[in-house]
């Protein structure tokens, strides 16, 4: 049982490239979630999805698209990177009802710096 | 828009001190109020809070929901070197679909 992992664990761009970062997780989980966290900032909410086929937008969007092809992936596309998204990425995942307060899991991260 | 205020920002304690976390928020339709622990990579969860459940201890850390006040503390006693870490706290609402809105965290140093 290997939770959530996440690929790459480190990568480098530069401006105007386009990038997947991978989520998988092994344990049934509906909802999935792509943060991205700077210094002095805690994590901000990217995109989310509530089960397989469907995304939402959370807080921080602009920039970012995701996709929910399967139920234990959720991928986050970069299609033209900028220096404002160097920051590094997590992924979560939670099971449990739309509205408990089931906590999530965290993947291991990604640092992505954009040049 | 939910909010989530964590003080102070960062600590500096030796070994043997006890030391309170902070935590005030404001959510709609408050569900739970979570604690995580994060040192070099992804954050491990520590406590969970719902209005049935405001009081939560494992080992040397404890903490406490107050929803007259809207705030939590997480106290840790008898620190050591392998408590630095940052300590995010997080709120979830009742339509949000279990998203997690994060403060800033404390970035807790403890000296030898």
């Amino acid at each position: 049982n290997a939770g959530v992992t996440q690929t790459p664990k480190f990568r480098v761009l530069k401006t105007g490239q386009s990038m997947t970062l991978l989520c998988a997780q092994d344990m049934n989980h509906e909802y999935m979630y792509w943060y991205r966290q700077d210094p002095g900032m805690g994590l901000r909410l990217i995109h989310y999805s509530v089960g397989e086929g469907t995304t939402a937008k959370g807080e921080v969007p602009d920039g970012y698209n995701v996709s929910r092809l399967k139920k234990q992936n959720f991928l986050l596309g970069l299609e033209s990177a900028a220096p404002s998204q160097t920051s590094v990425y997590f992924c979560a995942s939670r099971g449990g009802g739309s509205g408990s307060g089931a906590e999530q899991y965290f993947g291991p991260g990604t640092r992505l710096t954009v040049t | 828009e939910d909010k989530v205020v964590q003080s102070p920002l960062s600590l500096v304690v030796h070994e043997g001190d006890t030391v309170t976390l902070n935590c005030s928020y404001e959510v709609t339709n408050f569900r739970s109020l979570l604690w995580y622990k994060q040192e070099k990579k992804a954050p491990t969860f520590l406590f969970m809070l719902t209005s049935s459940g405001i009081e939560k201890k494992s080992g040397r850390l404890s903490s406490i929901l107050d929803k007259k006040e809207l705030s939590s503390i997480l106290n840790i006693t008898a620190t050591q070197t392998g408590d630095s870490a940052i300590y995010l706290c997080a709120v979830t609402g009742g339509t949000s679909y279990g998203k997690l809105t994060f403060g800033q965290g404390t970035i807790l140093t403890v000296h030898p």
